[in-house]
């Protein structure tokens, strides 16, 4: 199985909702990524689980809260949201996090839109 | 991490003609990666060339780095209309960050 699989593919909240995105793969990686991309624009780095523990936190704001279950799942929670947030949230996965074999695979994607 | 910059930011080909698209950085890399990306979708990895590789082939892919320059090319052959994508490089230092440029969006016509 070579596939990172998100859920939902789409999502509409409101501000004051709370929400969460679900990444899982199995390929028995052991770093796990969630990128934000807006329109138009290149995927940027949020969030990167290492043995699932949080490795990098790239000054995301505190409304959104990653979590990584086991070396399978990774979830982001989300909580009341501005629709400036809305955008393409990216989970990816690699072998490990640093060296030589860091090629990353991305899942779908799910679409975020705050109202 | 570092970001690349790529250029053209838009490329527009006939089905069967070449596509070639460039991306410099800043800083020393372990490697450079290439992901293609095609409308509104997840981002596909297409190809890693280390920083002691000067070019690699995969399929109709070619890249090629240039560690003193920092650059790398990335050139399609004979494109096809699933060919329309962005295209998007990332240098790599020894970390787990990808910084994505711009990227190039490439539109093959029929």
């Amino acid at each position: 199985d070579t596939e990172v699989t998100q859920t939902p593919k789409h999502l509409v909240m409101g501000m004051t909702n709370k929400k969460s995105l679900k990444c899982e793969q199995h390929m028995g990686h052991r770093a796990m990524y969630w990128y934000k991309q807006k329109a138009k624009k290149p995927p940027e780095l949020m969030f990167v689980y290492s043995y699932e523990k949080l490795s990098i936190n790239e000054s995301v704001p505190s409304r959104f809260s990653p979590e990584c279950p086991n070396s399978s799942l990774l979830n982001l929670h989300l909580h009341a949201l501005q629709p400036e947030d809305s955008a393409l949230y990216l989970c990816a996965s690699s072998l490990e996090g640093g060296g030589s074999r860091n090629e990353q695979f991305f899942g779908p994607g799910t679409r975020l839109t705050v109202l | 991490s570092q970001q690349g910059e790529e250029d053209p930011q838009a490329l527009s080909i006939q089905e069967g003609e070449n596509a070639t698209m460039n991306c410099s950085y800043k800083t020393s890399i372990n490697n450079l990666q290439w992901y293609r990306q095609n409308s509104g979708r997840g981002l596909v990895h297409l190809i890693l060339i280390r920083s002691n590789e000067r070019e690699k082939h995969s399929g109709r892919l070619r890249v090629t780095l240039d560690t003193s320059k920092k650059s790398s090319s990335l050139l399609i052959t004979a494109s096809r209309a699933a060919d329309t994508a962005s295209y998007f490089c990332a240098p790599t230092p020894n970390d787990y960050k990808l910084s994505f440029g711009a990227g190039t969006t490439v539109t093959v016509r029929a």
